[in-house]
């Protein structure tokens, strides 16, 4: 089944910097989504882009398509401690609305 | 706000035991999935139900079975735990005619050990 890969594994930086994962994909999507897991909890949405969109921004979040590469960034601008987490891109199947997820970023803010 | 929740958050059972892990939706919600997360295998879609009494397999079915006799409520069931079945249990459920139809809910997770 097809699923998103994230890049880097982990990361980790300061307070304050930004941080920016990535993620490829295989086949043609319709949408693709980025989530927050905190450590031991289930995982919240944080954006949904679809595939005729190539930027959007929530907060301090800005994401980015590119479809001529199967990619996708997930950019958080002024990272906080509270921004430690593991970031998930899912990818929709096709011909199907179930999201299939990749393995995760994992961030680490230090204050 | 919909909320997804789970029956337990920690859970320790032996091998051969069987092994009932309930998810309930308070939305009203059509779908519901069952995924298992695993360190270095993401999230992996185990069993789903677009109705009452309707099922689909997911990716890695085997040594499962679930339950959807009422709208809100989505069990999963290992019918003969083994130690393989150590893991973290998501459920999920996504909104339907939301405006965002793929966005998915999750509970806060089962962390299950099987000895």
């Amino acid at each position: 089944s097809q699923q998103g890969e994230e890049d880097p594994q982990a990361l980790s930086i300061q307070e304050g910097e930004n941080a920016t994962m990535n993620c490829s994909y295989k086949t043609s999507i319709n949408n693709l989504q980025w989530y927050r897991q905190n450590s031991g909890r289930g995982l919240v949405h944080l954006i949904l882009i679809r595939s005729n969109e190539r930027e959007k921004h929530s907060g301090r979040l800005r994401v980015t398509l590119d479809t001529s590469k199967k990619s996708s960034s997930l950019l958080i601008t002024a990272s906080r401690a509270a921004d430690t987490a593991s970031y998930f891109c899912a990818t929709d199947r096709r011909g199907s609305y179930i999201p299939t997820f990749g393995r995760g970023t994992s961030l680490i803010v230090h204050p | 706000d919909v909320k997804v929740t789970q029956s337990s958050r920690y859970l320790v059972k032996r091998t051969g035991e069987k092994v009932f892990l309930e998810c309930v939706q308070d939305m009203d919600h059509e779908n519901m999935f069952w995924y298992r997360q695993d360190p270095g295998l993401g999230l992996r879609l185990i069993y789903f139900s677009y109705d009452v009494k309707m099922k689909e397999k997911g990716d890695i079915p085997e040594g499962y079975s679930v339950s959807r006799e009422k709208k809100e409520r989505f069990s999963l069931i290992l019918e003969s735990a083994s130690t393989n079945q150590t893991s973290m249990y998501l459920c999920a459920s996504p909104p339907r005619g939301s405006g965002r139809p793929d966005t998915q809910y999750f509970g806060p997770g089962t962390r299950l050990t099987v000895l």
